[in-house]
Parts: structure tokens; sequence; C-alpha cells
């Protein structure tokens, strides 16, 4: 059973335009949201976070959206850069110090030239 | 600060095999963590250590899985006769206190 749904297998995204990329929780105990950036024969990068307590998470040309009330979170990325294509993983915990970590299954971002 | 780095990169053994990998924290990172991601899955968690102890381990973890981390430095995780369904992307992480967890580049293991 999912606890964290990204539905968006893949995304393609034209440079310099807004990629926004979705993800849905099941849980309402979830307390602490983020997101990590995959690359190919890499390992998962963190990239940005946000506690249930804000709507809102900005770090550059990142940013992520919290709805609690429709159980939905988003990352906006702008402007997009080539760069930018890899795989996103939405995860979630019960809190920041929370050691167990539940991912999304990812999904795909291609930035277009 | 070199990273989370693990030992081999790749792996491919046969079906019935045992296979150990090898996880090296960033330095002074107390928390220790695997998971497993199997294609077209987000990582899955497996099990985790402060120092030396191991805490929490996933139902995913059967006992042909073992996972030790003797000292609190370095981690190895084994896999006893090995099954096709064991083909899998094995990543270590490691972080300490509130920071985010920090993944290494992964064990890539294929079981013919």
């Amino acid at each position: 059973d999912q606890q964290v749904k990204q539905n968006s297998p893949s995304l393609s995204v034209q440079e310099g335009r807004i990629s926004i990329l979705n993800c849905d929780y099941t849980n309402s105990m979830f307390d602490y949201f983020l997101w990590y950036k995959k690359y190919p024969a890499e390992g998962p990068t963190f990239l940005i976070s946000i506690s249930s307590i804000k709507d809102k998470n900005e770090d550059g040309r990142f940013t992520v959206f919290l709805n609690k009330s429709a159980k939905h979170l988003s990352l906006h990325i702008v402007p997009s850069q080539p760069g930018d294509s890899a795989v996103y993983f939405c995860a979630a915990s019960g809190t920041r110090g929370d050691d167990k970590i539940i991912f999304g299954k990812g999904t795909r971002l291609h930035i277009l030239p | 600060d070199t990273g989370v780095s693990q030992d081999p990169r790749h792996k491919i053994t046969k079906r019935g095999q045992n296979v150990t990998f090898r996880c090296d924290p960033i330095s002074e990172h107390n928390r220790l963590y695997w998971y497993r991601q199997t294609l077209g899955q987000g990582p899955e968690f497996l099990t985790y250590f402060q120092n030396e102890a191991q805490l929490e381990k996933s139902r995913l973890l059967s006992d042909r899985f073992s996972a030790e981390r003797p000292k609190g430095s370095f981690s190895t995780l084994e896999i006893q006769r090995t099954e096709q369904g064991d083909s899998a992307m094995y990543l270590c992480a490691s972080r300490i206190g509130q920071t985010e967890q920090y993944f290494g580049p992964g064990t890539r293991l294929t079981v013919t």
C-alpha cells in the first residue's frame, strides 16, 4: 500500500519554464516531507524539505508547497535548467528526526532544450 | 568530507550464493541506514543503526539478510542464499542529529 504517491512517472518541460512535480500522501501522521533528486548511477541527493506547520518553503529556484488538508505537496522549479533532468522522489516521515522515511516511486523530469 | 561510500558498486552472483556489501558513512555520522530500490520503485527502508546498535528492521529484511555495524563506523549487509528477487540497488545513508540523510551511490546486485 503506497503511502506516498507520485502519479506521474515522467514529465517533460521546456528549458526556462516552470516544472511542477506533484505528490500525494495517505498517512495523516506524516509531519515532515522531503524531496530528493537522483541522477543515474548516483544515490539520491536531498533537495528541499517542509514541516507540516508550514505551507511553503523556498530555496533558490526550488519551492515546495504543502496542502495538508488535501494531503498534497508539490515541488516547483523555476526556471528549469538542463541540469534539473533527473528522477525526483517525494518522501515523508513522522517527524524531522524520524529515522524511517517513506519514499514515492519517483517522477523522471526531462528538461527540453 | 568524502561522502558516503559503498563497495562494491556492482555485484553479479549466482542464485544460492552469499554476498556482502560494505558502507562507509560520513565520518562522525552516528546513524546509518540501509535501503533497497527495485526498478520503478523508490528506496524502501530496510534497517538502521545508531552507533553500533541496530534499532529497527523492516519486514522486508528476511532471515537471509543480516546487517552489522560492529564498531559504530562502517556497516555490512549480508544476503545469504541469494534469490533472483534480491536483485536490486542497495543504498546506504547516514546522518547526525537532525540533519537529512545523505545517501551513497549504492551497490547494484544482479542475481542470475
